[in-house]
């Protein structure tokens, strides 16, 4: 079975934190995707990965930055936490570009206080 | 962005009843529809997908309809159980091979 795993279920972070999510999937798939959940908006994605050291902005950026060093671990980095940042962020990845399975992480629940 | 709308957010069933989701789309240029189900406390897994020369697909007990005169698509889950009460999302990549816009889900409630 596919993995994908989130390093945290639950965090909180305080207001200008600098705050790393952590996405390791184990099926050496090439595409990798952060997506944030809020109710009423369902998945927005914020950037998305199909190779090692690249990247693509999705739909909501700005205030996020990602990195990819190795092929199997996708990080989200909040530069300075806000508050409007907290949601749930999903993690997933998908075989190859065009893949229409995505498998996802079980999520992690971000609060910012 | 693109917008993938739901028509209705909660939809309650009897157990053994067939159910319905609907979801409209936007965008013609998209080239593929895909369902998720999304169970409390857990990421979204994929259901089933459709390609837009298709206007229906079956997969195990679900079934998809595209109509893209009315840029409608839908979901019917054969003799819903218990274990089908989840949030559905429709997902379509618009016009960029590797994005995929969801829509903002369907709470499904089976009912005993």
């Amino acid at each position: 079975d596919v993995k994908v795993t989130q390093s945290s279920r639950y965090l909180v972070k305080r207001t200008g934190e600098k705050v790393f999510l952590e996405c390791v999937q184990d099926m050496d798939h090439e595409n990798m995707f952060w997506y944030r959940q809020d109710p009423g908006l369902g998945l927005r994605l914020i950037y998305f990965s199909y190779d090692v050291k690249m990247k693509e902005k999705g739909d909501i950026p700005e205030g996020y930055s990602v990195s990819r060093e190795k092929k199997e671990r996708f990080s989200l980095i909040l530069e300075s936490a806000s508050t409007n940042q907290t949601s749930m962020y999903l993690c997933a990845s998908s075989f190859w570009k065009g893949s229409t399975e995505a498998f996802f992480g079980q999520g992690t629940r971000l609060t910012v206080v | 962005g693109e917008s993938v709308g739901l028509h209705l957010p909660t939809l309650s069933v009897q157990e053994g009843d067939n159910s319905i989701i609907n979801c409209a789309y936007s965008n013609s240029a998209s080239d593929y529809f895909i369902w998720y189900k999304q169970e409390s406390g857990k990421g979204p897994q994929f259901i089933i997908d459709i390609r837009s020369n298709m206007d229906k697909r079956q997969g195990q007990r679900v079934t998809v309809l595209l109509n893209k005169t009315v840029k409608h698509l839908s979901l019917q889950i054969a003799a819903t159980q218990p274990g089908d009460s989840a949030v559905y999302f429709c997902a379509e990549n618009g016009d960029n091979f590797n994005k995929f816009y969801f829509g903002s889900g369907t709470k499904l409630n089976v009912k005993p």
